[in-house]
């Protein structure tokens, strides 16, 4: 498996708290991802990034921010979770982005649970 | 809706039976990709095609791509019940972004 952790696994909280989703690569890739799956959907993009402190948007990024200060860390935020953002949360790896678009690898996955 | 849609949503065959899938995307691409989850796990690449190739191999993996029916199909032959699982192609992301478009899969399940 590539090198990819993200923590916490699992998490439950409440409406209006902020939640911080870390992902952690070793495999020092440029680019890093944020993906939400859902049942009937699929996974969908919320965030990228293509460098340190170089983020953008995805497909579903309406309540969501990311951080990335340094290459192996990218950190995705749920400034005041809600309902609709319970999901299970990926976060992926590629070496090549955009036009050169890579293999991506991905993490084992955050299942987090808004009551 | 989705970039890449799989076609069956779920297919159950008999062990040592040949599986196929098949996905349709919409616009223009420039390479198309397949990964498998199992149950409570990560995605996993299996294969990448590129715009310009038209059959790719992989051990017990092939993939098609017809650019000009903007589909794609993944042969898994002489299934085991280890294959079982849940199947997505993925394409660029629309609208700009980086990152691939998923398809929502097909979950393939190989009787014992």
């Amino acid at each position: 498996d590539a090198g990819i952790t993200q923590s916490p696994r699992h998490k439950v909280t409440e409406t209006g708290t902020p939640v911080t989703l870390r992902c952690h690569q070793t495999e020092n890739h440029r680019y890093m991802y944020w993906y939400r799956q859902d049942p009937g959907h699929g996974l969908r993009l919320i965030h990228y990034s293509y460098g340190v402190k170089d983020t953008d948007k995805g497909e579903v990024s309406d309540g969501y921010s990311v951080s990335r200060s340094k290459t192996e860390d990218f950190l995705l935020t749920l400034e005041s979770a809600t309902s609709s953002q319970t999901s299970v949360y990926f976060c992926a790896i590629s070496r090549g982005g955009g036009r050169a678009l890579e293999t991506q690898y991905f993490g084992p996955g955050t299942r987090l649970l808004v009551l | 809706s989705q970039q890449g849609e799989e076609d069956p949503q779920a297919l159950s065959i008999q062990e040592g039976e040949n599986a196929t899938m098949n996905c349709s995307y919409k616009t223009s691409i420039n390479n198309l990709q397949w990964y498998r989850q199992n149950s409570g796990r990560g995605l996993v690449h299996l294969i990448l095609i590129r715009s310009n190739e038209r059959e790719k191999h992989s051990g017990r993996l092939r993939v098609t791509l017809d650019t000009s029916k903007k589909s794609s199909s993944l042969l898994i032959t002489a299934s085991r019940a280890a294959d079982t699982a849940s199947y997505f192609c993925a394409t660029d992301a629309r609208g700009g972004a980086d990152g691939l478009t998923f398809g929502k899969g097909t979950h393939l399940i190989i009787q014992p």
